[in-house]
């Protein structure tokens, strides 16, 4: 069965730090892999998503991240992190049956 | 252009009562996926509904229950409440076989 998994529950980083959330999967196959933030109380927005071809994928925020299929990761990085981008992080993957699957979520801390 | 649209925000329910909680779908968007999402934790599929069908289900039991409209809104039905069921439940949308889902800020519903 597909699984995600995020091995980081909790990271903190200061402001204009770089940061790496990890995130591997499970599946068969290649299966379309996104990223999303949730602020508290809030619902998910979409970051950026993976779906074939270059393997370095761009999203908002200046969020970017890239696929692995030999490590079967897809780790979200940005360079300099704003406080702003304090959240709730969730990777998830879609192995085509329209049944998206997410991890557990990483939740991000920026000190000042 | 409206997103997707949940409501209500807050429901407040007795262990044993009955839920109803609505979604209405981007513009544009003919299919609805509905999640758990206890706290600290990722959310969780129940299921999707396509031309007011069940298309897939997640490992929820039958107290779980669904229904979408011709304008392709819907609903989550939950039977005999459990202290366990209290979670943000959110709404997710796309058109058929499109990617990736957009969610509504969910309902957060809590059962004493």
């Amino acid at each position: 069965a597909q699984s995600v998994t995020q091995p980081d529950i909790h990271i903190t980083v200061s402001e204009g730090a770089s940061l790496e959330l990890r995130c591997n999967y499970s599946y068969g196959a290649t299966p379309y892999l996104f990223w999303y933030v949730q602020s508290p109380g809030q619902g998910l927005q979409l970051l950026l998503k993976y779906f074939s071809g270059d393997t370095l994928v761009q999203g908002i925020k200046g969020f970017e991240a890239e696929f692995k299929r030999s490590q079967s990761s897809f780790n979200l990085r940005k360079p300099s992190v704003h406080w702003s981008d304090a959240a709730e992080y969730f990777c998830a993957v879609d192995a085509g049956n329209n049944d998206m699957r997410f991890g557990a979520g990483t939740r991000l801390t920026v000190k000042p | 252009d409206a997103g997707v649209t949940q409501s209500p925000t807050h429901l407040i329910k007795t262990r044993g009562q009955q839920v109803t909680l609505r979604c209405s779908p981007k513009s544009g968007h003919d299919t609805v996926s509905w999640y758990q999402q206890a706290l600290g934790q990722g959310p969780q599929f129940i299921f999707q509904y396509y031309e007011e069908e069940e298309r897939q289900r997640g490992n929820f039991p039958d107290r779980f229950s669904g229904h979408q409209f011709p304008n392709y809104s819907s609903e989550l039905n939950v039977n005999a409440l459990l202290l366990g069921d209290s979670a943000l439940y959110l709404c997710a949308s796309s058109w058929t076989g499109g990617r990736p889902l957009h969610f509504g800020n969910g309902t957060r519903l809590t059962v004493t």
